[in-house]
């Protein structure tokens, strides 16, 4: 089982339309969780962090639930540059990340 | 300011043969990573470079993979005896100091024949 599981999709979203997926995550001692964006052949960018408290960043929303051991990010009102892989990330002690496999949304006209 | 830089952005090479792909961080860096990243997957973990030692080493496959940072700047990742299986994207990142964000590099693609 990986240490990082996410649904692979696609996600076919409707333009202003919303989304949301979540991860799951196996390591209880991961302290610190990340939704990074990916688009195809290129290097990861990090979207938001995610706090336990929840946390916004415009159209996009991050949610740690800690006993479950899932994370989630809701985009609202998507736009077509909304397409992309999402990498969901743990950190355990020191700076190691651990991406899950990634979520891949399409957001269509 | 410059990015992360990594060169080859590609990378051909036969079974068996040796290669080295090098990382360019951030400047004023002192964190330095590699990740391996193969088609569908998201980036694994290799190691984690502080100044110029290695403090975490523990995602390097087997000892076939090496990495240096001898001056505490530029990484070089060393692969003897490749594999086809080796073949993936080789990602770099930076951070200020280890609590920081992580910043990618674009990326070398080794394809091993």
């Amino acid at each position: 089982r990986k240490e990082v599981e996410q649904d692979p999709g696609p996600f076919n979203v409707p333009e202003g339309a919303t989304v949301a997926f979540n991860c799951t995550y196996s390591n209880s001692a991961s302290q610190s969780f990340f939704w990074y964006r990916q688009d195809c052949r290129k290097e990861p960018k990090l979207l938001m962090s995610v706090y336990s408290s929840g946390n916004e960043d415009g159209r996009f929303t991050a949610q740690l639930n800690r006993a479950s051991q899932y994370i989630s990010l809701l985009i609202r009102d998507s736009k077509l540059s909304d397409s992309a892989t999402y990498l969901c990330v743990a950190r355990a002690a020191g700076n190691k990340l651990t991406f899950g496999g990634g979520t891949r949304v399409l957001v269509k006209p | 300011g410059a990015g992360v830089s990594q060169t080859p952005s590609n990378k051909v090479t036969e079974k068996g043969k040796y290669v080295e792909l090098r990382c360019d961080p951030i400047s004023g860096h002192t964190a330095l990573y590699w990740y391996r990243q193969s088609l569908g997957q998201g980036p694994e973990f290799l190691i984690y470079f502080q100044g110029t030692g290695a403090a975490d080493d523990s995602g390097l496959p087997n000892d076939r993979f090496f990495a240096v940072r001898p001056e505490g700047s530029v990484s070089t990742l060393k692969i003897q005896r490749t594999e086809r299986g080796d073949s993936a994207v080789y990602l770099c990142a930076s951070s200020l100091t280890w609590e920081n964000e992580q910043f990618f590099g674009p990326g070398t693609r080794l394809t091993v024949l």
